[in-house]
């Protein structure tokens, strides 16, 4: 089965923060995705990426950023975190046989 | 019009009963239909996906597509409490968009 990890479960941060949000793969697989999920909005997009130091937006980029270096690494970044981006981050990818895969997810709490 | 509405509940039933959860949608070009479930604090794993229009059972797991309504449901027979969870739906055309989820409890 396909797996993706997400490396921490619980982050509490503090406004003004650089935060980064790892996210591994243990397949090949190229489509990697990160979401937040906040109560009453549902997922919604941030950023996504087809391949190794290819990224394109999603519906809400504002405020992050991400990076792959590696094919089995997808990481999003906020620059300065505010309170507004408390939330539950979602890594995901994306293959033909198993369609979205998600990872356990990371909730965030920015103080 | 939203491209996909689905009720966020909470919707609770008894244990035994027979659970239907739906989404519509607006868009007709989506063909691939998916339901995910997603337990508390966890990310959403895919229980079932649905191509073209018919019904798709796995075990007590019923998927069905009325693509002339734009309608989709998902059926869940003999209901237990271990299927308290958030359930999204899903569909795509050249990108996937997600229904904002369903809170189902089943009572003990």
């Amino acid at each position: 089965d396909v797996k993706v990890t997400q490396s921490s479960r619980y982050l509490v941060k503090r406004t003004g923060e650089k935060v980064f949000l790892e996210c591994v793969q243990d397949m090949d697989h190229e489509n990697m995705f990160w979401y937040r999920q906040d109560p009453g909005l549902g997922l919604r997009l941030i950023y996504f990426s087809y391949d190794v130091k290819m990224k394109e937006k999603g519906d809400i980029p504002e405020g992050y950023s991400v990076s792959r270096e590696k094919k089995e690494r997808f990481s999003l970044i906020l620059e300065s975190a505010s309170t507004n981006q408390t939330s539950m981050y979602l890594c995901a990818l994306l293959d033909k046989a198993h369609g979205y895969t998600f990872g356990s997810g990371t909730r965030l709490t920015v103080v | 019009q939203k491209e996909v509405e689905q009720d966020p509940g909470p919707l609770s039933v008894p244990e035994g009963a027979i659970v239907s959860l739906n989404c519509t949608y607006s868009n007709s070009a989506f063909q691939y239909f998916m339901w995910y479930r997603q337990y508390s604090r966890k990310g959403p794993e895919l229980l079932m996906y649905t191509y073209s229009s018919g019904n798709k059972e796995d075990g007590r797991f019923t998927a069905q597509v009325d693509k002339s309504s734009k309608y989709i449901s998902l059926f869940i027979r003999d209901s237990q409490p271990s299927d308290s969870a958030t359930y999204l739906c899903a569909m795509t055309d050249d990108k996937i968009i997600f229904g904002k989820g369903t809170r189902l409890h089943i009572l003990p």
